[in-house]
């Protein structure tokens, strides 16, 4: 089955820098790549995603890369703010020809420092 | 849009006991999925119900049920509850025919074992 490894597992940088956060993935099938932003006390909440036909994504300050090829993929959080403070997780979904179950990476937490 | 909601929001129980933690889908949602997120870790899948059936499940042992409702609500059961099921308890819906889409989830269950 699908295995998404995660790394780093916790990142700090300082407000106003770049962040960026990388996951790999095993099964060659999976097609969807959500990742999800969790605060303290909260569910996951759907910060971007990318289909496995597009090699990246943009949304304001956010941004998703895919290497289909190397089967890695990453996001990227530009001019970060404190409010950017969370962890995150990627996820890989294995298409439809196999369980249809999100398989997720184990988490990142990310602090800004002021 | 109410979006997902689960009940209740923390729990307390003792080793041997049985707990039933409840989910409503998002409006228009006919899926849910079940994810158990042990501290400092990632989202585990439980097992999936559309329509009322066990579509998916993960590596849980039979101890975890669920059910879903003709109203596409959901509960998860666990028996004889172990000191290592104290987890969050996440709720997501989705869309049966739209599985790659994404999940929404719920701010969770915090269950702890005694």
């Amino acid at each position: 089955g699908e295995n998404v490894e995660q790394h780093p597992s916790t990142l700090s940088v300082q407000e106003g820098d770049s962040a960026v956060i990388k996951c790999t993935y095993s099964d060659s099938a999976s097609n969807y790549f959500p990742w999800y932003k969790q605060e303290l006390g909260k569910g996951p909440q759907l910060i971007i995603d990318i289909r496995s036909n597009v090699g990246e994504k943009k949304d304001q300050r956010i941004a998703v890369t895919l290497n289909k090829t190397a089967k890695h993929f990453s996001l990227h959080i530009t001019e970060t703010q404190p409010e950017d403070s969370a962890v995150y997780f990627c996820a890989a979904f294995p298409g439809y020809s196999s369980a249809s179950k999100i398989i997720f990476g184990s988490g990142t937490r990310l602090s800004i420092r002021p | 849009d109410a979006g997902v909601t689960q009940s209740p929001t923390h729990l307390i129980k003792t080793r041997g006991q049985q707990v039933t933690l409840r989910c409503s889908p998002k409006s228009g949602h006919d899926t849910v999925s079940w994810y158990q997120q042990a501290l400092g870790q990632g989202p585990q899948f439980i097992f999936q119900y559309y329509e009322e059936e066990e579509r998916q499940r993960g590596n849980f042992p039979d101890r975890f049920s669920g059910h879903q409702f003709p109203n596409y609500s959901s509960e998860l059961n666990v028996n004889a509850l172990l000191l290592g099921d104290s987890a969050l308890y996440l709720c997501a819906s989705s869309l049966y025919v739209q599985r790659d889409q994404p999940q929404h989830f719920g701010d969770g269950t915090r269950l702890s074992i005694l």
